[in-house]
């Protein structure tokens, strides 16, 4: 079966830290990859995506993501958090045998302090 | 301005009300979605659409149903709502398989 998760619920940081996001998957077809980031009452805005091609891939705002098809993963990170980065961010994963379904994780919820 | 629009924002009803929450499109983009978000659960799948026409379950349809007449609007129709729809629900658009979806601002349902 299908599914993405997202190990940290919550996620605590400094200002200025680095931050990273896990994400793992489980299927065996070929997935597209992609971060969604979620501000409090806002609707869903894409941070970057990965299809094939380099496995390191850069996106807004300073992100960047890794996809280790060994591990089934697709980490996010930012060298060095903002206060504006406190949010919450989806990983989602649209398997390439079953186009328009979009599977998301349960989400990590990133607070920034100062 | 490209965007995706939901109506309503807001909206509370009582058990049983045929209800609509509309979502509407600029890009001319082919396919459109439907999603509930829930605290813990993140966004699940009810209703997806690849073209004029053409509709498909997603992981929770249970108790939705939707249509695409036109390419530029997928209403989301609840016929007989229940508490356990109170949720946040998304439209989405995209182009094709593989690229960014387009959120619209969300509608915040709560059933009585």
């Amino acid at each position: 079966a299908q599914s993405v998760t997202q190990p940290d619920i919550h996620i605590t940081v400094s200002e200025g830290a680095s931050l990273e996001l896990r994400c793992n998957y489980s299927y065996g077809a070929t997935p597209y990859l992609f971060w969604y980031v979620q501000s409090p009452g806002q609707g869903l805005q894409l941070l970057l995506k990965y299809f094939s091609g380099d496995t390191l891939v850069q996106g807004i705002k300073g992100f960047e993501a890794e996809f280790k098809r060994s591990q089934s993963s697709f980490n996010l990170r930012k060298p060095s958090v903002h206060w504006s980065d406190a949010a919450e961010y989806f990983c989602a994963v649209e398997w390439a045998d079953s186009w328009g379904k979009l599977q998301f994780g349960a989400g990590t919820q990133v607070v920034v302090t100062p | 301005e490209a965007q995706v629009t939901q109506n309503p924002r807001y909206l509370i009803t009582v058990t049983g009300k045929k209800l609509t929450v509309t979502c509407s499109q600029n890009m001319n983009h082919e396919y459109m979605s439907w999603y509930r978000q829930d605290p813990g659960l993140g966004l699940r799948q009810i209703y997806y659409s690849m073209n004029v026409e053409v509709t498909d379950k997603g992981d929770v349809p249970e108790g939705y149903k939707v249509s695409r007449k036109e390419k530029r609007n997928f209403p989301l129709i609840l016929e007989s709502p229940s508490p356990n729809q109170t949720s946040l629900y998304f439209c989405a658009s995209g182009r094709s398989l593989g690229n960014e979806q387009f959120f619209g601002p969300g509608t915040r349902l709560t059933v009585l």
